[in-house]
């Protein structure tokens, strides 16, 4: 069975500054996805990055980033100049591949509620 | 982008009565539906999964009696909280897939009081 562990409970930032938020997993899938979600107090669940396991090249998008380590099983995220906006809860998330197509069960985080103060 | 409605957004019932809520893709066809229970600061927690037209797969420790999940069709899955008491109080969220993406699509959740 997969694991996710988030670290963090809560962390808080300065607006503008840039921040990381910590995650480890656990599986012994050789194909699979990670994903960083958001969800601000609305409670609606947003994606923010995916990451293939299969590329090598860290997933890029604006202002948040990731540092995929895959032997380290190490997923952390990245974000940039941040703003009041970003406060919300963060979960990490892991999928293993589907080789029928389609999505299978996400695997979630405790997660990590962010801060960011103005 | 993928759109995933829920109705309805917010609910209360009395202890005993049934709930039934309703979770729909509004631009793609789900072939698969996820339904999740969060309880307040805390993770969500994937209650069954349901492809169309197949009995829906629960996780370990839900009761299947009580959360009847439906999925009758590409674009609808429905959740019934049967004979509902408080300890059912809580916001659930279903998600939808179609077999091009890997990537689930979230609706906005129900947040179910029972009294």
């Amino acid at each position: 069975a997969q694991t996710v562990t988030q670290s963090q409970p809560e962390m808080s930032v300065q607006e503008a500054e840039t921040v990381t938020l910590s995650c480890t997993y656990d599986t012994s899938e050789s194909n699979y996805y990670l994903f960083w979600y958001k969800q601000p107090p609305s409670r609606q669940m947003i994606l923010v990055i995916r990451q293939e396991a299969y590329k090598q090249q860290n997933a890029t998008e604006n202002r948040f980033s990731v540092n995929f380590q895959k032997a380290a099983k190490s997923f952390s995220l990245k974000i940039s100049d941040s703003q009041l906006g970003d406060t919300a809860m963060y979960f990490c998330a892991f999928m293993k591949y589907s080789n029928q197509g389609g999505s299978e069960k996400l695997v979630f985080g405790k997660g990590t509620k962010l801060t960011v103060n103005p | 982008g993928a759109v995933v409605s829920q109705h309805p957004s917010r609910v209360i019932c009395k202890s005993g009565t049934s709930v039934k809520i309703e979770c729909r893709s509004l631009d793609f066809q789900a072939t698969t539906m996820f339904w999740y229970r969060q309880f307040p600061k805390q993770s969500l927690m994937l209650m069954a999964t349901s492809n169309e037209g197949s009995k829906a797969t629960y996780e370990q420790g839900v009761e299947k009696d009580k959360f009847l999940i439906n999925h009758a069709s590409l674009t609808l899955s429905t959740l019934t909280v049967t004979s509902a008491h408080p300890e059912d109080s809580s916001f659930y969220i279903c998600s939808a897939a179609d077999r091009f993406h890997n990537e689930q699509f979230f609706g906005p959740g129900t947040r179910l009081t029972v009294l």
